[in-house]
């Protein structure tokens, strides 16, 4: 079955430190690909997306995520983090040909200290 | 206009009463969605509606029906609903398939008493 393994549940990191969150999938196909940023009580924000391509795309706030088919991941990078970056962060697989369905991760939730 | 709206935000009910959720969206997109997440969980899937039909139900409980009544607008009816279903209930659109993602709206935090 489609699976999406978000291994960090909590990442801290210094503002102004880097950081990489993790993701890895299962899936029978090279799968659509999705990062996705929410704030408490609020709904998500797509950070960035593949599905073909240059295997590195650039998101919006400063994110990039690089596809590596041998390894299943599609992991999410910031060269400097700040502050307001804090949030949790859903990796999800996109469906086609289940109606356009995402299955997301568990999320990771990233805090940031000063 | 590049937005999800949903309303209300938030939305207290007892087990016996009838409440409606409302989204809308003037995006021109033809696919939309009715997800649940629950607390420190990630969003499921409920229901999918692409060109105004119903085209994936979850097994999702009677007790919620969605309704799409135009291209713009999905409802999603709430009757005889448990203290379990609380939870906020998020709602999406995309413009046909997954090329662009989802836009998701801000949510409704529903609670169940």
């Amino acid at each position: 079955a489609q699976s999406v393994t978000q291994p960090d549940i909590h990442i801290t990191v210094s503002e102004g430190a880097s950081l990489e969150l993790r993701c890895n999938y299962s899936y029978g196909a090279t799968p659509y690909l999705f990062w996705y940023v929410q704030s408490p009580g609020q709904g998500l924000q797509l950070l960035l997306k593949y599905f073909s391509g240059d295997t590195l795309v650039q998101g919006i706030k400063g994110f990039e995520a690089e596809f590596k088919r041998s390894q299943s991941s599609f992991n999410l990078r910031k060269p400097s983090v700040h502050w307001s970056d804090a949030a949790e962060y859903f990796c999800a697989v996109g469906l086609m040909e289940y109606g356009n369905k995402l299955v997301f991760g568990a999320g990771t939730i990233l805090r940031v200290k000063s | 206009d590049t937005e999800v709206t949903q309303t209300p935000k938030h939305l207290v009910m007892g087990m016996t009463n009838k409440k409606s959720l409302k989204c809308e969206q003037h995006m021109g997109h033809r696919a939309m969605y009715w997800y649940k997440q629950k607390a420190k969980k990630p969003p499921e899937l409920m229901f999918v509606y692409s060109y105004e039909k119903l085209s994936i139900n979850e097994s999702v409980p009677s007790r919620f029906s969605p309704e799409c009544p135009n291209s713009s607008l999905l409802n999603l009816h709430l009757h005889a609903l448990q203290p379990e279903d609380s939870a906020l209930y998020l709602c999406a659109s995309s413009l046909r398939d997954l090329s662009d993602g989802y836009t998701f709206g801000s949510g409704t935090r529903l609670t169940v008493v």
